[in-house]
């Protein structure tokens, strides 16, 4: 069974640039939850879709945004980009929201210059 | 805000030795997992542990979880150098459903 699959794994964008990173959960998980991990806060939660809804958000600016698909494909988007905003963004797969046994991906690595 | 708090933050040994790592949390919880991750890649799931076991064990892996000290331990036995890497607890806490990581223990094996 393949594992989560995010894309792309590395990306450079420029301040006030937007980006998108995409995430494949695993084969018949339907939760996807993602994670923002930088050397000073840690790994924090940005937000967790099932069913292609939003069902929990972190502590975030609404720069932050995300989607899910009906496949359970989600992609997350971030807006206005800002230095602070450079981190490995990592996406969890769970069987569904009530199964936290999460799964993760190897993270897309985001740099703004 | 972190949940869990590992302790060591960061812990050096001998190859063939035993590691043992601790975490602390606050709150109630469901469960609770151990991750490991290398320089900067993805978290590997190592071990979930639900709030009603006490020891769990997965190959050299030894996990305990005391509830009514809200704390638990990862003991890694025989440790080799590919045993070197970051690693993280991660609870979640009932109502709701995120995990919520802890800084993490940076274990290095030395040949």
């Amino acid at each position: 069974k393949a594992g989560v699959t995010q894309t792309p794994r590395y990306l450079i964008k420029t301040r006030g640039q937007q980006v998108t990173l995409s995430c494949s959960p695993i084969s018949g998980h339907r939760s996807v939850s993602w994670y923002q991990q930088t050397p000073g806060q840690g790994l924090q939660f940005l937000f967790e879709y099932f069913s292609e809804t939003q069902r929990n958000k972190g502590n975030f600016p609404g720069r932050f945004s995300g989607r899910q698909f009906s496949n359970s494909r989600s992609e997350m988007n971030v807006s206005t980009l800002e230095l602070g905003d450079s981190a490995l963004y990592l996406c969890a797969s769970s069987q569904d929201p009530w199964n936290t046994e999460a799964f993760f991906g190897q993270g897309t690595r985001l740099t703004v210059v | 805000s972190q949940q869990g708090e590992e302790d060591p933050q960061a812990l050096s040994i001998q190859e063939g030795e035993n590691a043992t790592m601790n975490c602390s949390y606050k709150t109630s919880i469901n469960n609770l997992q151990w991750y490991r991750q290398n320089s900067g890649r993805g978290l590997v799931h190592l071990i979930l542990i639900r709030s009603n076991e006490r020891e769990k064990h997965s190959g050299r892996l030894r996990v305990t979880l005391d509830t009514s000290k809200k704390s638990s331990s990862l003991l890694i036995t025989a440790s080799r150098a590919a045993d070197t890497a970051s690693y993280f607890c991660a609870t979640d806490a009932r109502g709701a459903q995120k995990l919520v990581f802890g800084q993490g223990t940076r274990l290095t094996i030395n040949p």
